[in-house]
């Protein structure tokens, strides 16, 4: 069974720009939930989405924005790009049935603003 | 609020030592508690959960972890430290009706020969 995908794996963007981020989720998963690790530091919670709707919204700016779709994938928008959102960006997937509690990590996408 | 602490930032263990990786967590309710393990350049991947079942779990590549109450402490062990282990491990409590996970600053573990 395919795992948690996420692309692109790496991206280069330049301070002011707009990036979108892309997560599939383990096949029978209806939430996801985002993560940003900044390089050295534990994951931070971002947002989480479950059957479309947001099931909650950690402590990051209005730049950071998310959608899920139909088929349960999901896409973390980052606008007006600073320095300080280079990190490795983690979509994990949960099931409804197990109350969400166990999160499957995606392999991320290393976002470097320059 | 809920966290959890790391103590050590990093742990050096010879080839078949025993591991022990410290969490202590801070929490009002019972806590769901968490070790995920990082390779470099990958995700995080599940080692083992607390959901106030047994108190000893276990987990993948033979890792335990026991849940201690009066010490609220989550500590992850494995007997025998195998190259392989090396890794960055997370200590994670779940918070909220969010189910937001809520991760330590991580124990990077180098395993000598």
């Amino acid at each position: 069974d395919a795992g948690v995908t996420q692309s692109p794996t790496h991206l280069i963007k330049t301070r002011g720009q707009q990036v979108t981020l892309r997560c599939s989720p383990i096949s029978g998963h209806k939430s996801v939930s985002w993560y940003q690790q900044v390089l050295g530091q534990g994951p931070q919670f971002i947002f989480q989405y479950y059957e479309k709707e947001e099931r909650g919204r950690g402590n990051f700016p209005d730049r950071f924005s998310a959608r899920q779709f139909p088929n349960y994938s999901s896409e973390l928008n980052v606008n007006a790009l600073l320095l300080g959102d280079s990190a490795l960006y983690l979509c994990a997937s949960s099931h409804h049935a197990t109350g969400f509690y166990e999160q499957y990590f995606g392999p991320g996408t290393r976002l470097t603003v320059t | 609020a809920q966290s959890v602490t790391q103590l050590g930032s990093h742990v050096s263990v010879s080839e078949g030592a025993l591991v022990l990786l410290r969490c202590n967590y801070s929490s009002s309710v019972p806590p769901y508690l968490f070790w995920y393990v990082q390779y470099p350049n990958q995700g995080l991947q599940l080692l083992l959960k607390y959901t106030s079942a047994a108190t000893l779990v276990k987990g993948i590549n033979g890792f335990e972890a026991e849940f201690k109450k009066s010490e609220t402490s989550f500590h992850l062990t494995k007997p025998s430290a195998h190259m392989s282990d090396a890794a960055e491990y997370f200590c994670a409590v779940l918070t909220g009706t969010a189910s937001k996970l809520t991760f330590g600053t991580g124990t990077r573990l180098q395993v000598t020969l």
